[in-house]
């Protein structure tokens, strides 16, 4: 089992709808959590860090985290083709060291 | 704006030479990270640094080496360069635990 697993898609989302990306891991010790975002060709950037139970806002963005689930998701509302990605999922683990996920890439179809 | 630069953005270069990748950031981080990435696939760790003299290697074995001589400079050595170490290089820094990634070296051996 990976320490953190994302759903590798593609995820087709049509213009202006809620993109759901998920995230599951596996260190119950884990205290932080991030989302970054990956454009084709180019480094990840931090969009998102969620430390607490429930969710997150930020502009278009929500992350939500269910610690007792082992679980983090990332909401993209009126999502837009700027939208289109790889959205990486990343755990700070216990031993002191971030884990990512193998990504979910995104396709915001027009 | 990235206070992370790695040089050279793309490298071209012959089976068997001695390359460095440079890795400079201006924001006073403790913590640097090399990360390699081919395209579409995920993030592996190959090296990190927790501060000066201090190197670890990372998850993935790789036949680079790095050295930590200043807190801002953190390069990568590939002593003979071989057509299986084409990938992206990924740099980045941290003062806690969300990460600032470079824009990243290309790297192909021919």
């Amino acid at each position: 089992q990976k320490e953190v697993e994302q759903n590798s898609g593609p995820l087709s989302v049509p213009e202006g709808a809620i993109a759901s990306l998920n995230c599951t891991y596996s260190d119950r010790g884990s205290q932080s959590f991030f989302w970054y975002r990956q454009y084709s060709g180019k480094s990840p950037e931090l969009i998102m860090s969620i430390y607490s139970n429930g969710d997150k806002e930020d502009g278009r963005f929500t992350a939500q985290l269910n610690k007792a689930s082992q679980y983090v998701s990332l909401l993209i509302r009126d999502s837009q083709p700027s939208d289109s990605a790889t959205y990486l999922c990343a755990v700070y683990s216990s031993a002191s060291k971030i884990i990512f996920g193998s990504g979910t890439r995104l396709s915001i179809r027009p | 704006e990235a206070d992370i630069y790695q040089t050279p953005r793309y490298l071209v270069i012959g089976t068997g030479k001695k390359i460095t990748l440079e890795c400079s950031q201006t924001m006073g981080h403790d913590k640097m990270y090399w990360y390699q990435q081919d395209p579409g696939m995920e993030l592996h760790l190959i090296h990190y640094s927790y501060g000066v003299n201090s190197t670890e290697k990372g998850d993935l074995s790789s036949e680079s080496t790095v050295s930590r001589i200043r807190t801002e400079h953190f390069p990568l050595t590939l002593e003979s360069a071989r057509p299986s170490h084409t990938s992206q290089y990924l740099c980045a820094s941290s003062a806690g635990e969300g990460y600032t990634f470079g824009s990243g070296t290309r790297l192909t051996v021919v």
